[in-house]
């Protein structure tokens, strides 16, 4: 079945130093979101990308869709520790439903 | 922006009770609501669909008759955790699709930490 699978699983960096998140799906998406979950949190809405190639910004956040749209990523500059979190990204998997990729967890140290 | 509230937040239970967790729209009609299930430090797994007047669509492997889902209203969805086991102590989020015309998404709730003794 569909997979979404996204590197590093975790990822410590310290404050300042910027973040890469990747996502991969096994499946062409129509589109792909990202979501935030803090520790102890629920998932929260970042964005939705929708088209080949697009690139959205978010202040230090930085999100890509791949061209053939089965891969993206999200890239934090100068991560501070209200960063901390894990990333998930999320790929469409009929009506409405989404499927969520297996998540980076991000540690910021001060 | 779109509010989704889950009750209770957390609860305990002896194992082999029945365990019922509500999930509101707050301020949004949602005729699809998702509940997901996370075990720590795992990703979200999609339990079922829930839709509003007509039964709910399970993900492969999951048990409709143990996790039981229904969706009596346009702003609530409830997920019973029949006759519950240790092994099915997680953390239960739901989620509603809805939004602004073109802008749709799932709004998640809070989550309902599940503790079976």
């Amino acid at each position: 079945g569909q997979q979404v699978m996204q590197i590093p699983q975790y990822q410590h960096v310290q404050e300042g130093e910027d973040f890469t998140t990747y996502c991969n799906s096994s499946t062409t998406l129509s589109n792909i979101q990202w979501y935030k979950q803090r520790p102890g949190g629920h998932p929260v809405f970042l964005i939705q990308l929708v088209k080949s190639g697009e690139v959205k910004k978010q202040k230090r956040l930085t999100f890509q869709f791949g061209e053939a749209k089965k891969n993206s990523s999200l890239h934090i500059t100068a991560t501070q520790t209200t960063d901390v979190g894990t990333y998930f990204c999320a790929g469409p998997s009929g009506t409405y439903k989404y499927i969520f990729g297996t998540g980076t967890r991000l540690k910021v140290l001060a | 922006g779109a509010v989704v509230s889950q009750h209770p937040s957390r609860v305990i239970c002896k194992s082999g009770t029945s365990v019922k967790i509500e999930c509101r729209s707050l301020d949004f009609q949602a005729t699809t609501m998702f509940w997901y299930r996370q075990f720590p430090k795992q990703s979200l797994m999609l339990m079922a669909t829930s839709n509003e007047g007509s039964k709910a669509t399970y993900e492969q492997g999951v048990e409709k008759d143990k996790f039981l889902i229904n969706h009596a209203s346009l702003t609530l969805s409830t997920l019973t955790v029949t006759s519950a086991h240790p092994e099915d102590s997680s953390f239960y989020i739901c989620s509603a699709f809805g939004g602004l015309w073109g802008q749709e998404t799932q709004y998640f709730g809070p989550g309902t930490r599940l503790l079976v003794l």
